[in-house]
């Protein structure tokens, strides 16, 4: 069955060092798209890509970076710089813009 | 600027209880899509209903219906005989065109609890 993978579920790291989110798509979509969710403010967009090798920053992409080099995948980069990493990661896909969002199972990020 | 808002934060009713959840956006495009999701309490999102900005009829789903009102920018979502199962976080969401594409902005979600 097509779906999105996301892994590892739950992630701990120290804080100060850069980790990377894991993000697989076997849909054949084109589109790609992070969302953080913290309690009471539902999902904000880190960064999204259309196409392979061409990404955009969201709402609040500081602190994060991403690559798209291929179609199926498109890993997210917590780095040292981001404030308050911790929270829940939701990445999806679609087809093109009117069609709906498929999500991952999302991967829980806590830092200490 | 907010895009999305969806202010009731909590809503509590008893099953059988028929519920509305208010959604109301903001845009300057003359296209633009808007959908429902629910997050039940597993934490996956699920896809329930798409409206493109040139369609305005309202759409009934079993116990789900949607009213989508563009004079008032509002696309609110009415759970009919509610149930156990309902109790969920829903989010509305904008689609629309930024930098590169379209992006889809979301509410802060509404979360439901129905009581038996």
């Amino acid at each position: 069955d097509g779906g999105i993978t996301q892994s590892p579920k739950y992630l701990f790291r120290k804080e100060g060092q850069n980790v990377t989110l894991s993000c697989e798509q076997n849909l054949n979509h084109d589109a790609m798209y992070w969302y953080r969710q913290d309690p009471g403010q539902g999902l904000r967009l880190i960064y999204y890509s259309q196409i392979v090798n061409d990404f955009q920053k969201g709402d609040i992409a500081e602190g994060y970076s991403v690559s798209r080099e291929k179609k199926e995948s498109f890993p997210l980069t917590v780095t040292s710089a981001q404030k308050n990493p911790t929270a829940f990661y939701l990445c999806a896909s679609n087809r093109d813009s009117n069609s709906p969002l498929h999500f991952g199972n999302g991967t829980r990020l806590t830092v200490t | 600027a907010q895009k999305v808002t969806q202010a009731q934060t909590e809503i509590s009713v008893v099953e059988k209880e028929d519920v509305t959840l208010d959604c109301v956006y903001e845009t300057r495009d003359t296209t633009y899509y808007l959908f429902w999701y629910k997050q039940p309490p597993s934490g996956e999102l699920v896809f329930l209903i798409r409206r493109n900005s040139f369609d305005e009829q309202n759409e009934i789903s079993g116990r789900y219906s949607w009213n989508f009102q563009k004079s008032t920018s509002s696309f609110n979502f009415t759970i009919t005989a509610s149930q156990v199962v309902d109790s969920a976080v829903y989010f509305c969401a904008l689609s629309e065109w930024g930098t590169g594409g379209f992006k889809t902005i979301f509410g802060a979600g509404t979360r439901l609890f129905v009581k038996a």
